[in-house]
């Protein structure tokens, strides 16, 4: 039972242009979302994170987005680089901090010089 | 910042050998981690969650009595993985949380590739 899923195993994007990483998830008592990048044998790295309180949290280049009546989230990365390229995870949980999360299947963003 | 590592990064072994993994918050005590294995091309399971002290919380599926968990400090928690199998072999990952610094998230180790022959 898949409960975050990222729908699109894997984005090309030209460098400069944006970068939009989609996550669904279904169970409605999560309550803090998390994007993370992850490059082979190395662990995940803490992009930005949202709420469930909020629609919109940015960071730099980085802005998520949250819609709670449809669960769906997104990652928009703007303008896109090429150090952007490596493998999204979106993940979920029912707190912040000190609390078991749950990853979507992941997304391989290159971004095209 | 807080960091957390694991130790080996990378081990082969044998079937039927046991294979200990170690993950240590640095400068941070963490009085829960969390151990996570990753197949390849596939999402970061959750395994279980180590509580220094006390027994680890396993999900479902997980064997407990073959990834056997310990957390008998609040730096340190090992995973054995006991009389591996190549089905065993996998990406395995902890994390950890500062409470020094509420308003961030948990801290991923590198990992550590496991090959079982």
């Amino acid at each position: 039972d898949q409960q975050v899923k990222q729908n699109s195993p894997s984005l090309s994007v030209q460098e400069g242009r944006i970068s939009i990483l989609n996550c669904d998830y279904t169970n409605s008592m999560f309550d803090y979302f998390l994007w993370y990048k992850k490059y082979p044998a190395e662990g995940p790295t803490f992009l930005i994170s949202i709420s469930s309180i909020k629609d919109k949290n940015e960071d730099g280049r980085f802005t998520v987005f949250l819609n709670k009546s449809a669960k769906h989230l997104s990652l928009h990365i703007v303008p896109s680089q090429p150090g952007d390229s490596a493998v999204y995870f979106c993940a979920a949980s029912f707190n912040f901090g000190n609390e078991k999360l749950t990853f979507g299947t992941g997304t391989r963003l290159t971004i095209i010089p | 910042g807080a960091v957390v590592s694991q130790h080996p990064s990378w081990v082969i072994c044998k079937s039927g050998t046991s294979v200990k993994i170690e993950c240590r918050s640095l400068d941070f005590q963490a009085t829960t981690m969390f151990w996570y294995r990753q197949f390849p091309k596939q999402s970061l399971m959750l395994m279980a969650t180590s509580n220094e002290g006390s027994k680890a919380t396993y999900e479902q599926g997980v064997e407990k009595d073959k990834f056997l968990i310990n957390h008998a400090s609040l730096t340190l928690s090992t995973l054995t993985v006991t009389s591996a199998h190549p089905e065993d072999s996998s990406f395995y990952i902890c994390s950890a949380w500062d409470s020094r610094y509420p308003n961030q998230p948990q801290h991923f180790g590198d990992g550590t590739r496991l090959s079982i022959l």
